[in-house]
């Protein structure tokens, strides 16, 4: 299966401003997916990033609160923007390598990050 | 529209027992089930799934799922629970078009000495 390195693993920061977080996945993937984990609280998928398109973004999330790059195969950014109290969660980048019959998702370490 | 609803919060057994933590479903067409693990300030671990046939399902670490179509359940079993078992359990099924995952709300399970 694929393995993600995703930086940081956590950071502190301030309202109003921006963080970006990476994902670095060691095979070529077709599609990456984004997904926030508010504290105590399921996985929400917050877009799918596809290389050469626009990502695709789930309903309640919008591109100028979370704009995502995909610039090749094997990497994917998302920038939080505009940051406030209630941004704090852990997001976590994730890869389906397999299609239909794999193992479904292999997931990044995640980035717990702190709003203050 | 696929969903999955587990029940229970949290689940506490006493180590050596046998655990169950529970998983029901709702699908169009065939269901596409995962389990998965999440340790503190860790990422989600992949443990098991059913795809198609036998309906008892062995994953990682001595964890098995027994599919059950009647019931649209799909619940995570271990005859004997360890104490570095106690993490948070998702159930996930897959969507139709095989694109997104849709989670459960998790069960904390607390193995005590």
């Amino acid at each position: 299966s694929a393995v993600i390195s995703q930086k940081p693993s956590r950071d502190i920061c301030q309202r109003g401003t921006s963080l970006t977080i990476q994902c670095q996945v060691d095979s070529q993937v077709t599609m990456m997916f984004w997904y926030r984990q508010q504290p105590g609280q399921s996985l929400t998928l917050i877009a799918t990033a596809n290389q050469g398109s626009e990502a695709t973004y789930e309903s309640g999330f919008v591109i100028d609160k979370f704009p995502i790059s995909r610039p090749n195969l094997t990497f994917s950014t998302l920038t939080v923007s505009n940051m406030s109290p209630e941004d704090s969660s852990i997001y976590l980048c994730s890869v389906d390598p397999g299609g239909a019959r794999s193992d479904g998702y292999t997931f990044g370490s995640g980035t717990r990050l702190t709003v203050v | 529209a696929q969903s999955v609803a587990q029940p229970e919060d949290q689940v506490n057994v006493a180590e050596g027992n046998p655990l169950t933590v529970k998983c029901t479903y709702s699908v169009s067409g065939n269901p596409y089930l995962f389990w998965y693990v999440q340790y503190p300030n860790r990422g989600l671990q992949f443990l098991l799934k059913y795809i198609t046939g036998d309906n008892l399902v062995k994953g990682s670490y001595g964890f098995e799922a027994e599919f059950n179509k009647s019931q649209t359940s799909f619940h995570l079993k271990k005859p004997s629970a360890l104490v570095s078992d106690s993490a948070l359990y998702f159930c996930a099924v897959r969507g139709y078009n095989f694109n997104k995952f849709y989670f459960g709300s998790g069960t904390k399970l607390n193995v005590k000495p």
